[in-house]
């Protein structure tokens, strides 16, 4: 199975911040990875596929980079509706997998 | 608009079973590829099973092979999840989402959620 490491497992940032979130895969995966945000007790919202292709509708701020077996997820302009916890998952292989997720705090 | 609505969740002793359902609406179910993924408490993102758009390709998660089946109904646009030999590490909030396109394995619709609780 390909694991899934997110770092930090959380964060602490103030509105207007740049943040950046970390995968990284156990094995190489191109660049057959997923981002999510999710809220408390609601459902994860699909962000990027592709590691870089932002879904319509997502913010700007948002972008993703990498490949291979390291990604970054980066928010810049952090706003209030942001704070959220991060999760990575690779689409290469089954099983498919997420990372442990990383909560963006203020 | 694309909507999924999950049922079925609820407390179950362990060894027993459960049936969830998500119903799709929005999207023609039949040229898409679904999944469940589940949240235990206070936990992570797990891939549960998934499954391609015309239901004969199903994928499990190691944790789960040989007691969940994932089937669909494509003409009553509903997925299933066949949970036998429930344990206590299976309790969580089980999601449906559904694919990109018709197989990506990456998902941009979800539903709501249901709780299976495992306990005695």
């Amino acid at each position: 199975d390909i694991q899934m490491t997110q770092s930090p497992s959380s964060l602490s940032a103030s509105v207007g911040d740049r943040v950046t979130i970390t995968c990284r895969a156990s094995q190489g995966i191109s660049s057959w990875l997923a981002w999510y945000q999710q809220k408390p007790e609601k459902a994860p919202k699909f962000l990027i596929s592709a590691a870089s292709t932002l879904q319509s509708g997502v913010p700007s701020r948002f972008s993703g980079s990498g490949s291979g077996t390291n990604f970054t997820l980066t928010i810049t302009n952090l706003q209030p509706e942001d704070f959220a916890t991060y999760y990575c998952q690779q689409y290469n292989n089954y099983p498919l997998t997420f990372g442990g997720g990383t909560k963006v705090e203020i | 608009e694309v909507q999924l609505v999950v049922s079925g969740g609820g407390f179950v002793q362990p060894g027993g079973s459960l049936r969830l359902s998500c119903a799709a609406s929005g999207f023609t179910l039949s040229t898409y590829g679904m999944s469940w993924v589940r949240q235990a408490p206070g936990k992570g993102l797990e891939w549960v099973s998934g499954i391609n758009d015309s239901g004969d390709s199903p994928y499990y998660a190691d944790s789960v092979q040989g007691r969940f089946t994932i089937s669909r109904d494509n003409s009553k646009n509903t997925l299933y999840l066949q949970m036998y030999s429930l344990r206590a590490e299976d309790t969580a909030v089980y999601y449906c989402a559904k694919d990109r396109t018709t197989v990506t394995n990456f998902w941009d619709y979800w539903g709501q959620g249901t709780l299976v609780t495992v306990s005695s």
